[in-house]
């Protein structure tokens, strides 16, 4: 099976624009979220999608929004970015929402990294 | 709320001896947790995960982590280290526990292992 891909995986971009990242989870994987890793905060949750519906949301600021589409495939998207949006975005798929006996582990992409000047 | 630590920023270790990347947890019920390894301009690769049952775990790779529930641990280890090991590991507990319906992962602040030939 092919992993998780995201596309672009590079970016530049300068402060006020927006700007949307793809993501293409694990065929069958239906959970879908996105990570932001910057080297000052770590790697923080932004938000999670499943059968098309945000589940779970991270401390993040408005201008930060995603989707998912009917085929699994997410994106997200920020607006007027700032420089500190400057980040490696991973998104990561897993099969299933709840956990339980049978784990739910996620798969993480390449991630896009986003430099904002 | 659940949290991981890593206390080490960086463990240097010669090829051929055995590991260890520590990490310790705080949460209420169960824990879920996880490692996952990064290379420089790589996401993020799963190495293992505890759900319940035995306190070593065995992962890809060679890695095996051992859960220590009156201590709050849950370190990574390796026999025999190598070169190629050298990477960023990051320790993770899924929010929610065992049971909760979400994938959110919170991730530990990162261990640099360097393995020296």
């Amino acid at each position: 099976k092919a992993g998780v891909t995201q596309t672009p995986r590079y970016l530049i971009k300068t402060r006020g624009q927006q700007v949307t990242l793809s993501c293409s989870p694990i065929s069958g994987h239906r959970s879908v979220s996105w990570y932001q890793q910057t080297p000052g905060q770590g790697l923080q949750f932004l938000f999670e999608y499943f059968s098309e519906t945000q589940r779970n949301k991270g401390n993040f600021p408005g201008r930060f929004s995603g989707r998912q589409f009917s085929n699994s495939r997410s994106e997200m998207n920020v607006s007027t970015l700032e420089l500190g949006d400057s980040a490696l975005y991973l998104c990561a798929s897993s099969l299933r929402l709840a956990g339980g006996p049978r784990g739910n582990e996620q798969f993480f992409g390449p991630g896009t990294r986003l430099t904002v000047l | 709320a659940q949290s991981v630590a890593q206390p080490e920023d960086q463990v240097n270790v010669a090829e051929g001896n055995p590991l260890t990347v520590k990490c310790t947890y705080s949460v209420s019920g169960n824990p879920y947790l996880f490692w996952y390894v990064q290379y420089p301009n790589r996401g993020l690769q799963f190495l293992l995960k505890y759900i319940t049952g035995d306190n070593l775990v065995k992962g890809s790779y060679g890695f095996e982590a051992e859960f220590n529930k009156s201590q709050t641990s849950f370190h990574l280890k390796k026999p025999s280290a190598l070169v190629s090991d050298s990477a960023l590991y990051f320790c993770a507990v899924r929010d929610g526990g065992y049971g909760g319906a979400t994938n959110k992962l919170i991730f530990g602040t990162g261990t640099l292992l360097a393995v020296q030939p």
